[in-house]
């Protein structure tokens, strides 16, 4: 069964709002869990680290003003599109670690900035 | 940095036929090595991974890679491929004591039936 769900699968909306996506891990705790984007044809980009308890981790060129993370508990991290633009439409997609150091991927949220 | 590199964007192969996908890395230390497979309209899934040890693993669905050490490879096989392996294979890597998984560009395979 799934280790890693997101939500929503989908999500469609005008540009200028904010869109939430949830990343759930299912089976066991995440005292750290990732965020990917993933372009058309492209591969996956890490956006940043979100860590329970503390500030998330953004990497390089990703703007952490419009990119909220916060890992509320051990098994959800959220992370927030603000003020959404067409040019933030894309494939986001999570990860938890799992016990052998192997990660578990969400199935991803498909956002359409309109 | 980190970074790896998959030399094939686009694989066309008629079923049966032999695969081998290239995959490079570069790192300053002891890695962890990955294959991801992502099917049409499905999320990544885990096809096998390096650790340690044997530098030959096995994985899922008859794939099965080889890490060489001296070359920063680790290219992912199979002797005969089906229809049904038409997918994004993505090769992936990490540090021993990082968590975060830096993925190749994907190489997108097609087979022919």
């Amino acid at each position: 069964g799934a280790v890693v769900s997101q939500h929503p699968s989908r999500v469609i909306c005008k540009s200028g709002t904010s869109v939430k996506i949830e990343c759930r891990s299912l089976d066991f705790q995440a005292t750290t869990m990732f965020w990917y984007r993933q372009f058309p044809k492209k591969s996956l980009m890490l956006m940043a680290t979100s860590n329970e308890g503390s500030k998330a981790t953004y990497e390089q060129g990703v703007e952490k003003d419009k990119f909220l993370i916060n890992h509320a508990s051990l098994t959800l991290s959220t992370l927030t599109v603000t003020s959404a633009h067409p040019e933030d439409s894309s494939f986001y997609i999570c990860s938890v670690p799992g016990p052998t150091d192997t990660q578990y991927f969400g199935p991803g949220t498909r956002l359409t900035v309109l | 940095a980190q970074s790896v590199s998959q030399h094939n964007h686009h694989v066309i192969l008629s079923e049966a036929a032999s695969l081998e996908l290239g995959c490079n890395y570069s790192y300053g230390g002891t890695v962890n090595l990955f294959w991801y497979v992502q099917y049409p309209g499905q999320h990544l899934q885990l096809l096998l991974k390096y650790f340690s040890g044997d530098p030959l693993v096995k994985g899922i669905k008859g794939f099965e890679a080889e890490f060489i050490k001296s070359k920063f490879s680790f290219n992912l096989r199979k002797p005969s491929v089906q229809w049904s392996d038409t997918a994004e294979y993505f090769c992936a890597v990490n540090g021993m004591n990082n968590n975060d998984l830096r993925f190749g560009a994907g190489t997108r395979l097609t087979v022919k039936p």
